[in-house]
């Protein structure tokens, strides 16, 4: 399977905490892609990551990568109640006529208050 | 706002009831992708269509057939559902084959009986 590994698998920190999660998958990209999904929702896009780059910021979101290891990691600071969900990572690839994710298998973030 | 929509958000069926699941859009995009999420796992991409080209992905079942009958419509057909089919499914867009981002609507949980 192409499918990416997160770890941790469940993470639970106080709000104010950072939370750091981390990325690894298998095959060469094009980008990198996080997206956030709320208990029984859709996902919602979070920041995209090309592979000639190393970090790229979003607001409190801080995302690097690093293709000779095959890893990304999702820093949220200064965690929210609100931000927690389950955070997925997603590879795209350009081979094939149309552009398709592969996720990873997710971290359930829980930010107590 | 433009979005992608999912109706119904919940559905309940009984084991073999052929059962269908709708998705919506107004975004005008060319590609819409069906998603199946089963509990606590990464989504895995059913089928997509660009336009009215119909792509299946190789392991995606017989028992799952998709129809887009036009450009801001996309259904699901599950012709036989089994236990094992209970999950979200998730409806996406792009806007074009090459897009790098994907727009997902809410999803909807199925439960088979």
């Amino acid at each position: 399977s192409q499918q990416g590994e997160e770890d941790p698998q469940a993470l639970s920190i106080q709000e104010g905490e950072n939370a750091t999660m981390n990325c690894s998958y298998k095959t060469s990209i094009n980008n990198l892609q996080w997206y956030r999904q709320n208990s029984g929702r859709g996902l919602v896009h979070l920041i995209l990551i090309r592979s000639n780059e190393r970090e790229k910021h979003s607001g409190r979101l801080r995302v690097t990568l690093d293709t000779s290891k095959k890893s990304s990691s999702l820093l949220i600071t200064a965690s929210r109640a609100a931000d927690t969900a389950s955070y997925f990572c997603a590879t795209l690839n350009y081979g094939g006529a149309t552009n398709k994710l592969i996720f990873g298998t997710g971290t359930l973030l829980a930010v107590q208050p | 706002d433009a979005m992608v929509i999912q109706n119904p958000r919940y559905q309940v069926t009984q084991f073999g009831k052929p059962v269908t699941l709708s998705c919506s859009q107004t975004l005008n995009h060319n590609v819409m992708y069906w998603y199946q999420q089963k509990s606590s796992q990464a989504p895995k991409l059913l089928f997509h269509y660009y336009d009215k080209d119909f792509n299946n992905e190789a392991d995606t079942p017989d028992n799952f057939q998709s129809r887009r009958p036009n450009t801001s419509f996309c259904f699901l057909d599950i012709r036989s559902p089994g236990l094992g089919d209970a999950a979200m499914y998730l409806c996406a867009t792009s806007s074009s084959r090459a897009a790098d981002t994907q727009y997902f609507g809410p999803g909807t949980r199925l439960t088979v009986l």
